[in-house]
């Protein structure tokens, strides 16, 4: 089975600080996601990558930026928190077939 | 963008009885996706119809797709209260791996 764990379940942080949500896949997956989820908007795509230090926008970036230095670990870094970045975000892995395994999610609340 | 919009938004059933959720979508896709997520859980996949397909079964799930009104149903049969989770469709445009999704259903099966 996938595995797709991400470092945090629950995080509180506050207005300013930097935040590093982390994702490890140990499926040898090419590709990875980080999405947001808020109520009544779905999930909404942040960042992908396809491969090693490769990185693409995806709906909503601004306010964040990604790292993907090994095939197995893909980052989502705040530079600077804010309260609207509070959030579920989700880690998800695929090949291309199309179908995607994720994580837990991780719930940020910032202060 | 929300490329896919489930309907209803909420549905609340007796145990033993049939779910049907549905998805519509805007652009031409090269294949769907059905996921299940328990309630501040991460995603499950379910069921993945390709665009050349119509139908596709999964145990008690049955997925249609009907590309020409570009929307599909997801049918749930003899629901056991373990079905109660939030719904969601995904569509893939690119056949890369990169998925938009719906609002989702929240599922409500009574004992």
């Amino acid at each position: 089975d996938v595995k797709v764990t991400q470092s945090s379940r629950y995080l509180v942080k506050r207005t300013g600080e930097k935040v590093f949500l982390e994702c490890v896949q140990d499926m040898d997956h090419e590709n990875m996601f980080w999405y947001r989820q808020d109520p009544g908007l779905g999930l909404r795509l942040i960042y992908f990558s396809y491969d090693v230090k490769m990185k693409e926008k995806g709906d909503i970036p601004e306010g964040y930026s990604v790292s993907r230095e090994k095939k197995e670990r893909f980052s989502l870094i705040l530079e600077s928190a804010s309260t609207n970045q509070t959030s579920m975000y989700l880690c998800a892995t695929n090949i291309n077939t199309g179908e995607l395994f994720f994580g837990e999610g991780s719930r940020l609340t910032v202060l | 963008s929300q490329q896919g919009e489930e309907d209803p938004q909420a549905l609340s059933i007796q145990e033993g009885e049939n779910a049907t959720m549905n998805c519509s979508y805007k652009t031409s896709i090269n294949n769907l996706q059905w996921y299940r997520q328990n309630s501040g859980r991460g995603l499950v996949h379910l069921i993945l119809i390709r665009s050349n397909e119509r139908e596709k079964h999964s145990g008690r799930l049955r997925v249609t797709l009907d590309t020409s009104k570009k929307s599909s149903s997801l049918l749930i049969t003899a629901s056991r209260a373990a079905d109660t989770a939030s719904y969601f469709c995904a569509t893939d445009v690119t056949n890369a791996g990169k998925s938009t999704f719906g609002d989702g259903t929240t599922l409500t099966v009574k004992p």
